[in-house]
């Protein structure tokens, strides 16, 4: 199996609103409502952002938000803050109780 | 509050072996499945392990099938990963990290663990 497939890289503004993309197959974020999202930085663990789509945890920011057509997942952040600057990653159930994440996508903030 | 803290990481040689452990506390370590996730200097994630609550289900990446055995002792609220057969790709910090769901599972990882770095090297 593959990873799911993210931009490298993706930049905003302050204040602007910004999406990246997670794109699987259907036989993962095609198939599943299992696609959750990851904030981390720089030698940080991971936090939970997004989880079964469009799920925020209690205590995330309500600028977080995601969202699912066919085979591609996305996260949408908007009012951009500085603090938002991170890499994130998508990650969803593949089936056969495995999990694929995607490569990462490393948010700049200008 | 809820914590995991993993431990037994180091420097390896290839074909080697290391233990990893992960104690957790601030919840109820028994009801929840946990997972190993691992990340290579630089890389991104990937998933490693998966244990049900109660040890009766263990899953693997194809990667590490047949060199990992991922277990856990609820009675100690700690979670393992013996790592066998070590390569040079097995390099990378080994996170523990917990499923939401009480006794279920959500394929996804609410709490992590601060990491712990396994270097296979000659």
């Amino acid at each position: 199996q593959s990873a799911l497939t993210q931009p490298a890289s993706v930049s905003g503004s302050l204040g602007q609103s910004i999406t990246i993309s997670c794109t699987g197959t259907s036989s993962d974020v095609g198939i599943y409502n299992l696609v959750s999202w990851y904030q981390q930085h720089p030698g940080k663990a991971p936090k939970l952002m997004i989880y079964e789509v469009s799920e925020r945890p209690s205590g995330v920011s309500n600028r977080f938000s995601g969202s699912k057509s066919g085979n591609t997942a996305s996260l949408t952040i908007s009012g951009l803050q500085a603090e938002d600057e991170a890499d994130y990653y998508c990650c969803s159930y593949a089936g056969s109780s495995t999990l694929l994440f995607g490569g990462g996508t490393k948010l700049t903030v200008l | 509050q809820m914590q995991l803290v993993e431990s037994g990481g180091g420097v390896v040689q290839p074909g080697g072996s290391l233990r990893l452990s992960c104690a957790a506390s601030g919840f109820t370590f028994s009801s929840y499945a946990m997972y190993w996730v691992r990340q290579a200097p630089g890389k991104g994630l990937e998933w490693v392990a998966f244990i049900r609550y109660d040890g009766s289900d263990k899953y693997y990446a194809d990667s590490v099938k047949g060199r990992f055995t991922i277990s856990r002792d609820n009675s100690k609220n700690t979670l393992y990963l013996q790592m066998n057969s070590l390569r040079a790709e097995d390099t990378a910090v080994y996170y523990c990290a917990k499923d939401s769901l009480i006794l279920g599972i959500g394929w996804y990882f609410d709490l992590w663990g601060r990491g712990t770095l396994v270097t296979v090297s000659s």
